[in-house]
């Protein structure tokens, strides 16, 4: 079961930043957050994760609060092609690697 | 260059048919998944593969049995298939696992 909980859907203007929520207020220490999305009709892609620090690589950034207690995903020029449900997922370091996709948000992106 | 390539895209058949589904990754991982995706559009994990050999497998009906010949094969094969197994089934693949996971295509799979 997801222990995550994010928006059903949101939208957002091209060229503008999407900033994406994602509670999990039940996290534990060694449980990262990751974040994927899927595209209409494709395989998810992995966008990013993190532990405890703020991360960023070239598709995102991912902010997260420093009781881990909630996160936000950042996509700082949201195009079209970003248009996809986004999930955010906790997972553990330790043994127990699965990946557990809740219902994720869908973003919609406007021109 | 495709790195997790599945086949058949799409594959329509009747109840009570044994069908396969085929999955290949060129990334050189030692780690493949098998994902399930009903028509609620929930992602479900079935089974892992790491370095040949089964490390997770799901509450999936025995009708459902994974092969993986070599680390860069993870077959799936569905015996006696229902109605209820009509879904949207990705295979994926990582370097180790817990490291990030490459999805394939989808195959979409539609039992008459």
């Amino acid at each position: 079961d997801a222990k995550t909980t994010q928006p059903p859907s949101m939208d957002c203007a091209e060229g503008r930043a999407a900033n994406l929520p994602c509670n999990h207020s039940t996290i534990s220490g060694n449980e990262y957050v990751y974040w994927y999305r899927q595209i209409h009709s494709q395989g998810p892609q992995y966008i990013i994760h993190g532990l405890k620090n703020n991360e960023t690589n070239e598709m995102a950034s991912l902010i997260i609060t420093e009781d881990r207690k909630s996160s936000t995903l950042i996509l700082p020029h949201a195009t079209l092609r970003d248009t996809a449900v986004y999930y955010c997922i906790l997972r553990s370091g330790g043994s127990n690697y699965k990946l557990t996709f809740g219902k994720g948000t869908l973003l919609t992106v406007n021109p | 260059d495709t790195a997790v390539s599945q086949t058949p895209k799409y594959l329509v058949t009747q109840m009570g048919n044994d069908k396969s589904i085929k999955c290949e990754q060129n990334l050189g991982h030692d780690t493949m998944y098998w994902y399930k995706q009903d028509s609620k559009k929930f992602l479900k994990i079935m089974f892992s593969y790491n370095n040949k050999e089964l490390i997770i497998n799901e509450t999936v009906p025995n009708r459902f049995s994974p092969k993986s010949p070599d680390k860069a094969h993870l077959n799936l094969h569905i015996n006696s298939l229902e109605l209820g197994d009509s879904a949207v089934y990705f295979c994926a693949s990582s370097q180790g696992r817990s490291n990030e996971q490459f999805f394939g295509p989808g195959t979409r799979l539609t039992v008459l």
